[in-house]
């Protein structure tokens, strides 16, 4: 079956400091993929669509400058969360689409997610 | 969207059928139903989909009323590994092949020995 890959699976940064995610599809090429942020106890909350080759388009709220996000590749994405506080201390995942999904009915596929700590 | 409700919790007994509702009344005539699961600190992990007709995989059934407007998903011999967070999405339509999955706050599925 499709596999997505994140890596790292857990980080601990200092604030200020910037954080890479990496979002692979290892078996399949990933034309679209998704980033979500998921707190303790709460549901996941879309950040962003990012589309091979384009500018990822942004969900309302969630600042673009300070989540980065590259899709510069079929097989990955990165989301790069810069001068990190905090309060960005979360439980990051990614999701792809295939290129061969042509139906929207296509399920998702996940990451297995990153924890960020920010000290 | 349409929207899902979901109770926030469930208890099953281990090797005894769970059985997960959902209510989508708002639910549109073209619009898919999603389960996902989601294990502790793990992303989430695609179940079943189905449009209007019941549908069974090797994780589960899916049964979906005839006005689906309410959709019911069936472990059939649950295990404590089926303890989980369990979403129902209907999925949002977008322009062009993109779309994005909008979780709720699913149910908590608790197998108990």
């Amino acid at each position: 079956g499709a596999v997505v890959s994140q890596h790292p699976s857990w980080v601990i940064c200092k604030s200020g400091t910037s954080v890479k995610i990496e979002c692979r599809s290892l078996d399949f090429q990933a034309t679209t993929m998704f980033w979500y942020r998921q707190f303790p106890k709460q549901s996941l909350m879309l950040m962003a669509t990012s589309n091979e080759g384009s500018k990822a388009t942004y969900e309302q709220g969630v600042e673009k400058d300070k989540f980065l996000i590259n899709h510069a590749s079929l097989t990955l994405s990165t989301l790069t969360v810069t001068s990190a506080h905090p309060e960005d201390s979360s439980f990051y995942i990614c999701s792809a689409r295939g290129r061969d999904s042509s139906s929207y009915n296509s399920p998702l596929h996940f990451g297995n997610g990153t924890r960020l700590t920010v000290t | 969207d349409a929207k899902t409700t979901q109770p926030p919790s469930m208890d099953c007994a281990e090797g005894r059928a769970a059985n997960l509702p959902c209510n989508h009344s708002t639910i549109s005539g073209n619009e898919y139903v999603y389960w996902y699961r989601q294990i502790h600190s793990q992303g989430p992990q695609y179940i079943i989909h189905g449009l209007k007709n019941n549908e069974t995989n090797e994780m589960a059934s899916l049964i979906i009323t005839e006005d689906r407007k309410s959709s019911t998903l069936i472990l059939p011999h649950a295990t404590l590994r089926d303890t989980a967070v369990y979403y129902c999405i209907v999925r949002a339509r977008e322009g062009g092949s993109n779309y994005k999955l909008t979780f709720g706050k699913g149910t908590l599925l608790t197998v108990n020995p």
